[in-house]
């Protein structure tokens, strides 16, 4: 069965950081673009990240820029977010998204709370 | 960044309708954009890329058109299981948006 699986959410005070890493299994990773896609409670999708399947583009929202770092290791089928200087505002459930025609596997979300 | 605007935000139709959704890019988008369905709790579900292709499994009655700045998805005879809210998606630049959702009520 095609899978991501989104790990290493939880409740980190304002500053902090937090690693978010998604597991992928029944497909090759290594032929893929990934995406990270957040959805703050109650709003709309939000996408955060993008990495090829080299890591040789990688894009971020503004809204994220300079504080998050996006990174991939094929031989261990990983996608990771290295998330820094943690606002209020970053709270939101996390999604790893696999890019082929349109975003077409999502993971169940990791859950990011960002609050003193 | 490219904004994506879509109407209605909220819509309610009964078992057998056919809907409409708008989405309108900014600026011209090509044919780079996404439908996804989202339910309650859960993550997305991609229904149609590139305008108009139909993603493996999802039902014959959603449909999608458009092109440059202004696109639609429908749905004919819409089902009780076709409640949730629905998203577009540009992929036109690398910055993606999508836009803020149009959440179908079932009646």
């Amino acid at each position: 069965e095609v899978q991501l699986v989104e790990s290493g959410g939880g409740l980190v005070q304002p500053g902090g950081s937090l690693r978010l890493s998604c597991a992928a299994s029944g497909f090759t990773l290594s032929h893929y673009a990934l995406n990270w896609v957040r959805q703050s409670p109650g709003k709309g999708l939000e996408w955060v990240s993008y990495i090829n399947w080299s890591s040789s583009a990688i894009y971020y929202a503004d809204t994220v820029k300079g504080r998050f770092t996006v990174s991939r290791d094929n031989a261990k089928n990983g996608l990771y977010l290295q998330m820094n200087s943690l606002r209020v505002e970053d709270t939101a459930v996390y999604y790893c998204v696999r890019e082929d025609y349109g975003m077409d596997v999502w993971g169940q979300g990791t859950t990011v709370t960002v609050a003193s | 960044d490219i904004q994506m605007t879509q109407s209605p935000s909220t819509l309610s139709a009964s078992a057998g309708d056919r809907v409409t959704i708008t989405c309108r890019a900014s600026q011209s988008i090509n044919r780079w954009l996404a439908w996804y369905q989202q339910k309650e709790g859960k993550a997305p579900k991609l229904l149609i890329y590139e305008a108009s292709t139909l993603e493996s499994g999802v039902p014959s009655r959603f449909s999608g058109s458009g092109s440059g700045t202004e696109f639609t998805l429908t749905i004919i005879n819409v089902q009780p299981d076709d409640f949730g809210t629905y998203y577009c998606q540009q992929s036109y630049t690398y910055l993606y948006t999508f836009g803020q959702g149009t959440k179908l009520e079932i009646k």
